[in-house]
Formats: structure tokens, C-alpha cells, sequence
């Protein structure tokens, strides 16, 4: 069964701290497509980043990273040089390329950014 | 900005009701999905609709059902209102899932808060 833990539910870190969000998923499929999406506080949810299961290359997009270890199952965002504008929860989501297309999505971390 | 717009973004009702939610998705997306977000339950999947067809069910109550319509807006219907259907209903879209390499990115509408008391 599909199924994503995010074990972090709040993290508060100063502002220009490093901070690391946790995901660790769990799937039979061998395709799959994990996702990292923001919510913050006026409710939206922004899309940040999609990976295949095909592709374990770190990705980095400015101050934002991911990490993916297929050994590990885990699908890890960093934030460099946290921003009080980062604060917000995320999710981590994962869909089965096999399956109705519908994600399946953690419970989210909240983050605090303190200034 | 998404792109999927959702109207109204706030709804208050009492319990026993019927509500309608509306969406519009992307410019060229035919896949409509709907989400529920509540406190306890978390982000859940309802449905999917690509090009006016049920693609696919998640946890949806039978009290609830959605169409899409041939101009590819989709509406969620909500009867027999209960307290704990308050909640933040997302509608997401995306392109065409049947395509090559197969795209999941879901852009998410604003949302649309009901609240039942």
C-alpha cells in the first residue's frame, strides 16, 4: 500500500538556519512520482518539485534542495538559508504510476521560521 | 497564481444542506481532482475526472458526488451537510495523464472553506 510519513510535525529554526524536511514513503510499485508541495499560511497549495523513481539525482533550485534515496525510501527537501517567508507546512506526496493518478499525501511539517 | 480558480472561497451553511463548489482548471488541463483537507484527516483524495469522465474514486462520501463538464469545469456537490464535512476543499488539474512521458505535477486551486455549524 502506498503510504507517506512525514515524521516532523513542527520544526522551528532562526532565520538563515539550515533546516532538513523528512519524508520517507513506502509503495510496491517500481514507478512512482514523488512530490513536495507548500502550503503556507494563506492556504494555497504551491507545487515545488515532481521526481520519478527513475531519476535519484539531487535536485537544487536556489536555496531549496532534495535529496532521493531509493535505498532508503526517503525523499528529503532541504532549505538553505531559511527565510521567515518559508514558513509554512509542507507535504510530501507520492502517486503510483500505475495506479488512478491520485497522490497520496503526509501529514505535512509545519516550519517556523523565527526571525 | 495556479492558474485553477475555485468559487466562492468561503462557504457557510447549517447541517443538512447541500452545497455546490465550483472549479476551473488550467488553461488545457482535462484532468480535474478533488481534495479534502481537514484537521484530523489530512490532505485526502475524493475524485478524478479527466475529460468529463470518472477516472477515479478515493475516500468520497456517497453523499458527494462531482461532474465535469464539456467545458471542462468541474463542481462538487456536498448533501446532507454534517459538522465534520467542514473542511478546506481543494481542486487540482493537470495535463493530460495518459501523455508520454506520464506528468503528475497537480496545481492546486485556492481552496474553498466550508464550514457547517
Amino acid at each position: 500500500a502506498q503510504k507517506v510519513t512525514q515524521a516532523q510535525t513542527e520544526i522551528s529554526v532562526v532565520e538563515k538556519e539550515d533546516v532538513t524536511l523528512d519524508c520517507v514513503y513506502e509503495t510496491r510499485d517500481t514507478t512512482y512520482y514523488l512530490f513536495w508541495y507548500k502550503q503556507p499560511p494563506s492556504g494555497e497549495l504551491v507545487f515545488l518539485i515532481r521526481r520519478n523513481s527513475f531519476d535519484e539525482q539531487n535536485e537544487i533550485s536556489g536555496r531549496y534542495s532534495w535529496n532521493f534515496q531509493k535505498s532508503t525510501s526517503s525523499f528529503n527537501f532541504t532549505i538553505t538559508a531559511s527565510q521567515v517567508v518559508d514558513s509554512a507546512v509542507y507535504f510530501c506526496a507520492l502517486s503510483e504510476a500505475n495506479r488512478d493518478d491520485k497522490i497520496i499525501f503526509g501529514k505535512g511539517t509545519r516550519l517556523h521560521i523565527l526571525p | 497564481d495556479s492558474g485553477v480558480t475555485q468559487t466562492p472561497k468561503h462557504l457557510i451553511t447549517a447541517t443538512g444542506q447541500r452545497v455546490t463548489l465550483r472549479c476551473s482548471p488550467r488553461s488545457g488541463d482535462l484532468s480535474v481532482y478533488w481534495y479534502q483537507q481537514s484537521l484530523d484527516q489530512g490532505l485526502q483524495f475524493l475524485i478524478h475526472y479527466y475529460n468529463g469522465e470518472e477516472r477515479a474514486k478515493g475516500n468520497i462520501l456517497e453523499r458527494f458526488s462531482a461532474q465535469q463538464f464539456p467545458d471542462l469545469h468541474s463542481e462538487l456537490n456536498l448533501s446532507s451537510l454534517e459538522l465534520g464535512d467542514s473542511a478546506l476543499y481543494f481542486c487540482a488539474s493537470s495535463v493530460d495523464p495518459g501523455a508520454t512521458p506520464r506528468s503528475y505535477e497537480q496545481y492546486f486551486g485556492p481552496g474553498t472553506r466550508l464550514t457547517v455549524t
